[in-house]
C-alpha cells in the first residue's frame, strides 16, 4: 500500500525557514518514473504546484517561488524534504505532497493528507 | 506559469450533466496530453478523477469522463448525485518539466 505523509511545524514566524518532510512507503524514489512533489493550497483557495524531484534527482520549481525553495531527498531514501526560506504570512496554507508514477500517468494518483502551516507576522 | 483558467462555480441538479472547463496557454494544456482533473471535498486531501486528458483510474464511476479541444480541457459529470458536490481542479504538465493547477471550481448539487 502506498502513503505518504506529511510533517513539520505548524506555526513558523515571518521571515523564518519553513522545512517540511514528507514520509513515504509503498515505493521507492529511485524507482525509474516515481516523482514527487509539494504543493499548497491556502485556506478556501486554489491548489499551487511548489516543486517536484524525480527518480533521476531532477529537481524542477515554480518560477514564483524558485529561488525561495529547496526539494531534496534524503538519505533514509523513503522522505522528501521541502524548505521555504523567508516565509511570509501569505504563505499560510495546507501543504501536501504527492506522487506520480510517470510512465503509467502523468498525475498525483496518491496525496498525503496535508500538513497546515500558519505564518505569523 | 499563469494559473489555469476554471468557472469558480457550477451547479445541477440530481441527474443533470454539468462540464467544467479549464483553459490553458500554448505552453501546457495545448502542448501536452497530460491535463489531471481532482476532486476535493471540504477538509479532505484532493482524489485523482481523470488522469491524461480522459482515463478514469480504477474505481471512478464513468460518470466522470475528460476532453480536449485546443487548449482547453473539460470535465464532464453526468448522472449527477448529491456526493458529487466538491471543489474540482485542472491540472497540467508545463513548460520547463513544471506544472500548473487550475483556479478551482466548486460544484453545487442544487
Amino acid at each position: 500500500q502506498v502513503t505518504l505523509r506529511e510533517s513539520g511545524p505548524a506555526l513558523v514566524k515571518a521571515t523564518q525557514t519553513l522545512t517540511l518532510a514528507c514520509t513515504f512507503s509503498g515505493f521507492s524514489l529511485s524507482t525509474t518514473g516515481m516523482c514527487v512533489s509539494w504543493i499548497r493550497q491556502p485556506p478556501g483557495k486554489a491548489l499551487e504546484w511548489l516543486a517536484r524531484i524525480d527518480w533521476d534527482e531532477d529537481e524542477y520549481y515554480s518560477s514564483s517561488l524558485k529561488t525561495r525553495l529547496t526539494i531534496s531527498k534524503d538519505t533514509s531514501g523513503n522522505q522528501v524534504v521541502l524548505t521555504m526560506t523567508n516565509m511570509d504570512p501569505v504563505d499560510t496554507a495546507m501543504y501536501y505532497c504527492a506522487r506520480i508514477v510517470y510512465g503509467a500517468t502523468w498525475a498525483y494518483d496518491i496525496w498525503g493528507q496535508g500538513t497546515m502551516v500558519t505564518v505569523s507576522s | 506559469q499563469s494559473a489555469l483558467t476554471q468557472p469558480r462555480s457550477v451547479s445541477g441538479s440530481p441527474g443533470q450533466s454539468v462540464t467544467i472547463s479549464c483553459t490553458g496557454a500554448s505552453s501546457d494544456v495545448a502542448v501536452h496530453n497530460y491535463v489531471s482533473w481532482y476532486q476535493q471535498h471540504p477538509g479532505k486531501a484532493p482524489k485523482l478523477i481523470i488522469y491524461d486528458v480522459s482515463h478514469r483510474p480504477s474505481g471512478v464511476p464513468d460518470r466522470f469522463s475528460g476532453s480536449e479541444s485546443g487548449n482547453t480541457a473539460s470535465l464532464t459529470i453526468s448522472g449527477l448525485q448529491a456526493d458529487d458536490e466538491a471543489d474540482y481542479f485542472c491540472c497540467s504538465f508545463a513548460g520547463g518539466s513544471t506544472e500548473v493547477f487550475g483556479g478551482g471550481t466548486k460544484l453545487t448539487v442544487l
